[in-house]
């Protein structure tokens, strides 16, 4: 069990670029998450999927898009990267648990916006 | 608006010394409080959950507590592999069907040998 897993682990970009950064788990789970972490603002939420096909915005969804085509999968796209989109991105998912849900996390993807 | 906060921002401890950190909440209805713990370059890893006023958890040297308005993660005799940043995040029930987490913005423990 790999549990969360996250593609690519570091990427530099620049200005006006566009990526894609995958997340992909094995543990079945409905809910998939995608999270922002900046020094002193602790993890904001861009983007969440209560299962496949679905897909909602979170706290800080400008300037992101996202897919969820597979329930294993959860992509997190940039279409014109910009400096303030330089951040760790993390991955979470979360099993349905009657309301006790807990999310795991993937080991993050580190972007740099120059 | 909900809002989590931690304190200290820092912890230093010299081994062996137990202390505590903290986590104020204010939401409209409490589904769910977790504590988590972040490596340098890592994700973070799940260590509790609390969902109601005066539950309790306990993982090694962790326990944690919790009340209507805050948690307390308490660290007994740690000892430097215990140094992490630790997270507290808190669900509400208004989350409805996304289970969304709000997170503090952690507290930097330093465990010294």
């Amino acid at each position: 069990n790999a549990g969360v897993t996250q593609t690519p682990k570091f990427r530099v970009l620049k200005t006006g670029q566009s990526m894609t950064l995958l997340c992909a788990q094995d543990m079945n789970h409905e809910y998939m998450y995608w999270y922002r972490q900046d020094p002193g603002m602790g993890l904001r939420l861009i983007h969440y999927s209560v299962g496949e096909g679905t897909t909602a915005k979170g706290e800080v969804p400008d300037g992101y898009n996202v897919s969820r085509l597979k329930k294993q999968n959860f992509l997190l796209g940039l279409e014109s990267a910009a400096p303030s989109q330089t951040s760790v991105y993390f991955c979470a998912s979360a099993p349905i648990a009657g309301g006790r849900e807990t999310q795991y996390f993937g080991p993050g993807t580190r972007l740099l916006v120059l | 608006e909900d809002q989590v906060t931690q304190s200290p921002e820092a912890l230093r401890l010299q081994e062996g010394e137990s202390s505590s950190l903290n986590c104020s909440y204010t939401v409209s209805g409490l589904r769910g409080l977790f504590w988590y713990r972040q490596d340098p370059g890592k994700g973070p890893e799940f260590l509790f959950t609390l969902y109601s006023a005066g539950e309790e958890k306990e993982k090694e040297r962790l326990k944690a507590t919790l009340t209507k308005k805050e948690s307390f993660l308490h660290i007994t005799a740690p000892k430097p592999e215990d140094s992490a940043t630790y997270l507290c995040a808190v669900q509400e029930i208004s989350s409805g069907s996304a289970r969304q987490l709000t997170f503090g913005s952690g507290t930097q423990l330093t465990v010294l040998p």
